[in-house]
């Protein structure tokens, strides 16, 4: 059974950066692909991008692809989601998810997104 | 792009919703996926590939549709269904509907 567990809420100045932690138990960690997803306050969902080990690939949306970075550590079973240059439409519930897994052959399985962290409230606030 | 409609639906527990989602584009592969989420919680997965139910998810939830039109189901409403539901495309770059909030009459 795969859950994720991510780090604590922030409060951030605008300007500055912040990193989300997504901590991912059960199964084998590089072939899962983790996706990014925000939510801003009363407003729907946005896909941010998503990070596959196994390939070492990463994939941005257009709207972040200047200033989010996602990383992985194998050796801490961890996901990282780095957002630079925040302002106060920054704030937001941020979201980690299984959006996949990978095989060696190159095919990825199971695109929908499942299962879900439970959210971590960033806020930026001056 | 996915637009879901209505934004709002006002039913009563045991009645029949039905909540639509439209894209501009045909989804490959049927790769639409439904979310159901409650206030102050992380969405859930309810149905992916258009028709199929998640684990553990009751069959009063239904997904149909192909191409650029589909429609989520949910049959005799329970109290615990009254939330906001999202439609996704995933695979590629994910995208998600607007959301219809299903609420109480």
């Amino acid at each position: 059974q795969v859950q994720l567990v991510q780090s604590g809420a922030e409060v951030k100045r605008p300007g500055t950066s912040v990193r989300v932690s997504c901590k991912v138990s059960g199964g084998t960690f590089t072939s899962y692909a983790i996706s990014w997803v925000r939510q801003a306050p009363g407003q729907g969902l946005e896909w941010m991008g998503e990070i596959i080990p196994m390939f070492g690939s990463e994939h941005y949306a257009q709207k972040f692809q200047d200033r989010v970075k996602i990383i992985a550590d194998e050796s801490t079973r961890t996901v990282s989601m780095e957002l630079s240059r925040l302002t106060s439409d920054d704030t937001a519930v941020y979201y980690c998810v299984r959006d996949g897994e990978a095989s060696r052959s190159g095919v990825i399985s199971s695109r929908w997104f499942d299962p879900w962290g439970q959210g971590t409230l960033v806020t930026v606030t001056s | 792009v996915l637009t879901q409609s209505p934004d709002t639906l006002s039913l009563s527990p045991g009645d029949r919703a039905s909540l639509s989602c439209r894209a501009s584009q045909s989804v490959s592969s049927n790769f639409l996926g439904w979310y159901q989420q409650k206030p102050g919680q992380a969405p859930r997965l309810l149905i992916y590939g258009a028709s199929n139910r998640a684990t553990g998810i009751p069959d009063r939830f239904s997904g149909s549709g192909s191409g650029t039109d589909f429609t989520l189901t949910i049959n005799r409403l329970e109290p615990e269904d009254f939330a906001v539901y999202y439609c996704q495309q995933y695979g590629g770059s994910p995208a998600f509907g607007q959301g219809t909030r299903l609420e109480i009459k």
